[in-house]
């Protein structure tokens, strides 16, 4: 089946700075990467994702890029804020929806 | 956007006794509804996929005939913890697929359960 790491697991910086967490995949069949935003007690919150015949895709300050060759993709937040501090996480799935999430990266925004 | 709405938030039970968890797709057609695990300071993990009208696929390792699942309509699939113990306290997700939407593959979330278990 999928595996799907991430890295780091943990992220502390500056307000101001920016943020970039790395994820592989090990199934060539996964077609979609989301990302998901989720805060302590509450649901994941969809936050970007790209689809593999996309390389890269910009939301305000937050972007994702993949590299379907080297089955990885990143995210990327600049200009982070206090209110980024969350735990990230990335997630590999299939065209049936089935999907395998990274272990998370607890991001923290310093003021 | 889709609205994936679960129920109970949180439950506190006796030791033994038996836990269902809604979930429920308020604006679109989920045939396939997605149950996770998430422990505290972890990631979140498959237990079964859903299937309306069929049996759901459990992941390696769920016991099925302890985490009962149905999914008998189009909206709605239920997870029941049967005869729960103090380790499977654990937040409890749920997420659906829009049948009829455009955007393959992206997932809608419930609010998640919180079971702690006495």
């Amino acid at each position: 089946g999928e595996n799907v790491e991430q890295h780091p697991s943990t992220l502390s910086v500056q307000e101001g700075d920016s943020a970039v967490i790395k994820c592989t995949y090990s199934d060539s069949a996964s077609n979609y990467f989301p990302w998901y935003k989720q805060e302590l007690g509450k649901r994941p919150q969809l936050i970007i994702d790209i689809r593999s015949n996309v390389g890269e895709k910009k939301d305000q300050r937050i972007a994702v890029t993949l590299n379907k060759t080297a089955k990885h993709f990143s995210l990327h937040i600049t200009e982070t804020q206090p209110e980024d501090s969350a735990v990230y996480f990335c997630a590999a799935s299939t065209q049936a929806g089935k999907s395998t999430f990274g272990d998370g990266t607890t991001l923290t925004v310093k003021p | 956007g889709a609205v994936v709405s679960q129920h109970p938030s949180w439950v506190i039970c006796k030791s033994g006794t038996s836990v269902k968890i809604e979930c429920r797709s308020l604006d679109f057609q989920a045939t396939t509804m997605f149950w996770y695990r998430q422990f505290p300071k972890q990631s979140l993990m498959l237990m079964a996929t859903s299937n309306e009208g069929s049996k759901a696929t459990y992941e390696q390792g769920v016991e099925k005939d302890k985490f009962l699942i149905n999914h008998a309509s189009l909206t709605l699939s239920t997870l029941t913890v049967t005869s729960a113990h103090p380790e499977d306290s654990s937040f409890y997700i749920c997420s659906a697929r829009d049948r009829g939407g455009r955007r393959t593959g992206e997932l809608f979330f419930g609010e998640g359960s919180r079971l702690t278990v006495l």
